[in-house]
Protein backbone atom coordinates (compact mmCIF):
# COMPACT_ATOMS: atom_id res chain seq x y z
CA UNK A 1 0.00 0.00 0.00
CA UNK A 2 0.96 3.67 -0.42
CA UNK A 3 3.35 4.99 2.92
CA UNK A 4 1.63 7.88 5.28
CA UNK A 5 3.78 10.29 6.79
CA UNK A 6 2.44 10.42 10.06
CA UNK A 7 3.88 13.07 12.57
CA UNK A 8 5.20 13.20 15.02
CA UNK A 9 7.22 10.05 15.55
CA UNK A 10 6.66 10.55 20.03
CA UNK A 11 5.66 12.80 22.29
CA UNK A 12 5.81 13.54 26.18
CA UNK A 13 3.54 15.27 27.23
CA UNK A 14 2.09 16.71 30.58
CA UNK A 15 -1.00 14.85 31.87
CA UNK A 16 -3.87 16.97 31.38
CA UNK A 17 -2.41 18.55 28.33
CA UNK A 18 -4.23 18.34 24.67
CA UNK A 19 -2.61 15.89 21.99
CA UNK A 20 -2.27 16.16 18.43
CA UNK A 21 -1.04 13.94 15.35
CA UNK A 22 -1.51 14.56 11.73
CA UNK A 23 -1.35 11.99 8.80
CA UNK A 24 -0.70 13.14 5.13
CA UNK A 25 -0.58 11.14 1.92
CA UNK A 26 0.31 11.87 -1.69
CA UNK A 27 -2.70 10.00 -2.96
CA UNK A 28 -6.22 10.55 -2.29
CA UNK A 29 -8.19 8.01 0.55
CA UNK A 30 -11.94 7.46 0.74
CA UNK A 31 -11.50 6.17 4.41
CA UNK A 32 -9.33 7.58 7.41
CA UNK A 33 -8.70 5.25 10.32
CA UNK A 34 -7.21 5.85 13.57
CA UNK A 35 -6.10 2.75 15.49
CA UNK A 36 -4.52 2.91 18.81
CA UNK A 37 -1.64 0.03 19.68
CA UNK A 38 -1.00 -1.15 23.69
CA UNK A 39 2.58 -3.35 24.00
CA UNK A 40 2.09 -6.66 22.77
CA UNK A 41 -1.61 -5.73 21.63
CA UNK A 42 -3.13 -5.66 17.99
CA UNK A 43 -4.29 -2.49 17.37
CA UNK A 44 -7.97 -0.84 18.36
CA UNK A 45 -9.96 1.12 16.13
CA UNK A 46 -10.63 4.41 17.72
CA UNK A 47 -12.15 6.40 14.62
CA UNK A 48 -13.59 6.10 11.23
CA UNK A 49 -13.88 8.46 8.90
CA UNK A 50 -15.75 8.27 5.58
CA UNK A 51 -16.33 11.52 4.10
CA UNK A 52 -13.86 14.88 2.96
CA UNK A 53 -14.15 17.26 5.91
CA UNK A 54 -15.83 14.94 7.82
CA UNK A 55 -15.06 15.99 12.22
CA UNK A 56 -15.84 12.87 14.67
CA UNK A 57 -15.53 12.64 18.31
CA UNK A 58 -15.18 9.64 20.49
CA UNK A 59 -15.21 10.73 24.21
CA UNK A 60 -12.05 13.10 24.42
CA UNK A 61 -10.59 12.12 21.04
CA UNK A 62 -11.34 14.16 17.58
CA UNK A 63 -10.43 13.29 14.52
CA UNK A 64 -11.04 14.83 11.06
CA UNK A 65 -11.31 13.52 7.44
CA UNK A 66 -9.19 16.74 5.23
CA UNK A 67 -11.15 18.22 2.76
CA UNK A 68 -8.56 17.51 0.00
CA UNK A 69 -8.28 13.57 0.93
CA UNK A 70 -5.45 13.29 1.41
CA UNK A 71 -4.83 14.06 5.32
CA UNK A 72 -6.45 13.43 8.80
CA UNK A 73 -5.79 14.95 12.04
CA UNK A 74 -6.69 13.05 15.76
CA UNK A 75 -6.56 15.01 18.92
CA UNK A 76 -6.77 14.08 21.92
CA UNK A 77 -8.11 16.06 24.97
CA UNK A 78 -6.83 16.52 28.59
CA UNK A 79 -4.99 13.80 28.40
CA UNK A 80 -4.92 11.02 31.32
CA UNK A 81 -2.26 7.99 31.89
CA UNK A 82 -4.04 5.36 29.95
CA UNK A 83 -3.93 7.23 26.70
CA UNK A 84 0.19 6.11 25.84
CA UNK A 85 0.89 3.98 23.22
CA UNK A 86 1.38 4.11 19.73
CA UNK A 87 -1.15 5.62 17.68
CA UNK A 88 -1.14 4.71 14.02
CA UNK A 89 -3.58 6.23 11.34
CA UNK A 90 -4.64 4.42 8.13
CA UNK A 91 -6.22 5.18 4.94
CA UNK A 92 -8.31 3.45 2.14
CA UNK A 93 -8.35 4.48 -1.16
CA UNK A 94 -11.35 4.01 -3.20
CA UNK A 95 -10.65 1.06 -5.06
CA UNK A 96 -8.51 -1.22 -2.83
CA UNK A 97 -9.69 -2.16 0.66
CA UNK A 98 -6.13 -2.89 1.15
CA UNK A 99 -4.86 -0.70 4.42
CA UNK A 100 -1.64 1.83 4.31
CA UNK A 101 -0.60 2.78 7.51
CA UNK A 102 1.59 5.25 9.12
CA UNK A 103 4.88 4.93 10.93
CA UNK A 104 3.21 5.28 14.60
CA UNK A 105 3.06 8.09 16.75
CA UNK A 106 4.25 7.20 20.03
CA UNK A 107 2.60 9.41 23.34
CA UNK A 108 4.08 9.07 26.48
CA UNK A 109 2.25 11.00 29.51
CA UNK A 110 4.14 12.29 32.40
CA UNK A 111 1.63 12.00 35.21
CA UNK B 1 -19.19 -6.55 18.37
CA UNK B 2 -16.48 -7.04 15.95
CA UNK B 3 -14.26 -9.08 17.68
CA UNK B 4 -11.30 -11.30 16.58
CA UNK B 5 -9.24 -13.77 18.56
CA UNK B 6 -5.84 -15.23 17.25
CA UNK B 7 -4.20 -18.30 19.02
CA UNK B 8 -1.75 -18.74 20.33
CA UNK B 9 -1.23 -15.57 21.34
CA UNK B 10 2.83 -16.40 22.10
CA UNK B 11 4.80 -19.60 20.64
CA UNK B 12 8.23 -20.39 20.48
CA UNK B 13 9.52 -23.20 18.43
CA UNK B 14 13.13 -24.96 17.03
CA UNK B 15 14.55 -23.69 13.81
CA UNK B 16 13.28 -25.35 11.03
CA UNK B 17 9.34 -26.28 12.32
CA UNK B 18 6.24 -25.07 11.58
CA UNK B 19 4.04 -23.03 13.19
CA UNK B 20 0.14 -22.51 12.49
CA UNK B 21 -1.51 -19.28 13.86
CA UNK B 22 -5.52 -19.21 14.14
CA UNK B 23 -7.42 -16.00 13.35
CA UNK B 24 -11.15 -16.34 13.79
CA UNK B 25 -13.85 -13.40 13.58
CA UNK B 26 -16.21 -14.31 16.81
CA UNK B 27 -19.27 -12.49 16.14
CA UNK B 28 -19.42 -11.72 12.75
CA UNK B 29 -18.41 -13.51 9.64
CA UNK B 30 -15.58 -11.79 7.72
CA UNK B 31 -15.29 -12.91 3.69
CA UNK B 32 -11.95 -11.61 3.50
CA UNK B 33 -9.09 -11.40 6.53
CA UNK B 34 -5.47 -9.73 6.22
CA UNK B 35 -2.26 -11.07 7.72
CA UNK B 36 0.37 -8.58 9.29
CA UNK B 37 3.86 -8.47 10.64
CA UNK B 38 5.46 -6.19 12.82
CA UNK B 39 8.72 -5.66 14.11
CA UNK B 40 9.40 -4.09 17.45
CA UNK B 41 9.08 -0.30 16.85
CA UNK B 42 8.01 -0.21 13.55
CA UNK B 43 4.23 -0.32 12.00
CA UNK B 44 2.10 -3.09 9.92
CA UNK B 45 3.35 -4.34 6.97
CA UNK B 46 0.55 -6.24 5.10
CA UNK B 47 1.86 -9.55 4.13
CA UNK B 48 -1.06 -11.46 2.25
CA UNK B 49 -4.75 -10.67 1.94
CA UNK B 50 -6.82 -14.02 2.65
CA UNK B 51 -10.56 -14.57 1.51
CA UNK B 52 -12.46 -17.55 1.94
CA UNK B 53 -13.02 -19.89 -0.34
CA UNK B 54 -9.87 -18.41 -2.71
CA UNK B 55 -6.05 -18.28 -2.95
CA UNK B 56 -4.73 -16.03 -0.74
CA UNK B 57 -2.95 -12.77 -2.50
CA UNK B 58 0.29 -11.66 -1.45
CA UNK B 59 2.22 -8.59 -1.24
CA UNK B 60 5.16 -8.20 -2.99
CA UNK B 61 8.41 -9.83 -1.35
CA UNK B 62 6.35 -12.19 0.52
CA UNK B 63 6.85 -15.92 -0.11
CA UNK B 64 3.39 -17.76 -0.31
CA UNK B 65 5.18 -21.32 -0.22
CA UNK B 66 6.58 -20.17 3.23
CA UNK B 67 3.76 -18.54 4.54
CA UNK B 68 0.91 -20.56 4.23
CA UNK B 69 -3.00 -19.29 4.47
CA UNK B 70 -6.14 -20.69 4.27
CA UNK B 71 -9.45 -19.37 4.31
CA UNK B 72 -11.84 -22.68 5.07
CA UNK B 73 -14.33 -20.40 6.66
CA UNK B 74 -16.41 -16.90 7.31
CA UNK B 75 -14.71 -17.34 10.56
CA UNK B 76 -11.33 -18.59 10.24
CA UNK B 77 -8.22 -17.98 9.07
CA UNK B 78 -4.77 -19.91 9.24
CA UNK B 79 -1.35 -18.52 8.63
CA UNK B 80 1.76 -21.27 8.78
CA UNK B 81 4.91 -20.24 9.03
CA UNK B 82 7.17 -23.48 7.50
CA UNK B 83 10.19 -24.14 7.88
CA UNK B 84 10.49 -21.15 10.53
CA UNK B 85 13.84 -19.24 11.24
CA UNK B 86 15.10 -17.03 13.43
CA UNK B 87 14.50 -14.05 10.78
CA UNK B 88 10.65 -15.24 11.01
CA UNK B 89 10.64 -14.38 14.90
CA UNK B 90 7.99 -11.52 14.44
CA UNK B 91 4.66 -9.91 15.76
CA UNK B 92 1.84 -11.44 13.66
CA UNK B 93 -1.43 -9.85 13.53
CA UNK B 94 -4.32 -10.68 11.56
CA UNK B 95 -7.61 -8.27 10.76
CA UNK B 96 -11.34 -9.11 9.54
CA UNK B 97 -13.28 -6.94 7.46
CA UNK B 98 -16.47 -6.54 8.34
CA UNK B 99 -19.15 -7.65 5.75
CA UNK B 100 -21.72 -4.79 5.94
CA UNK B 101 -19.28 -2.44 6.21
CA UNK B 102 -16.27 -2.61 3.64
CA UNK B 103 -13.86 0.15 5.37
CA UNK B 104 -13.45 -0.99 8.51
CA UNK B 105 -10.99 -3.65 9.74
CA UNK B 106 -10.91 -4.96 13.20
CA UNK B 107 -7.70 -6.10 14.72
CA UNK B 108 -6.91 -9.68 16.50
CA UNK B 109 -4.45 -9.32 19.73
CA UNK B 110 -1.47 -10.71 17.74
CA UNK B 111 0.53 -13.69 17.86
CA UNK B 112 4.59 -13.32 19.57
CA UNK B 113 6.53 -15.93 16.92
CA UNK B 114 10.56 -16.38 18.46
CA UNK B 115 12.15 -19.27 16.28
CA UNK B 116 14.95 -20.42 18.56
Amino acid sequence: GQQLNQSPQSMFIQEGEDVSMNCTSSSIFNTWLWYKQDPGEGPVLLIALYKAGELTSNGRLTAQFGITRKDSFLNISASIPSDVGIYFCAGQPREDYKLSFGAGTTVTVRA
Amino acid sequence: GAVVSQHPSRVICKSGTSVKIECRSLDFQATTMFWYRQFPKQSLMLMATSNEGSKATYEQGVEKDKFLINHASLTLSTLTVTSAHPEDSSFYICSARVQRSYNEQFFGPGTRLTVL
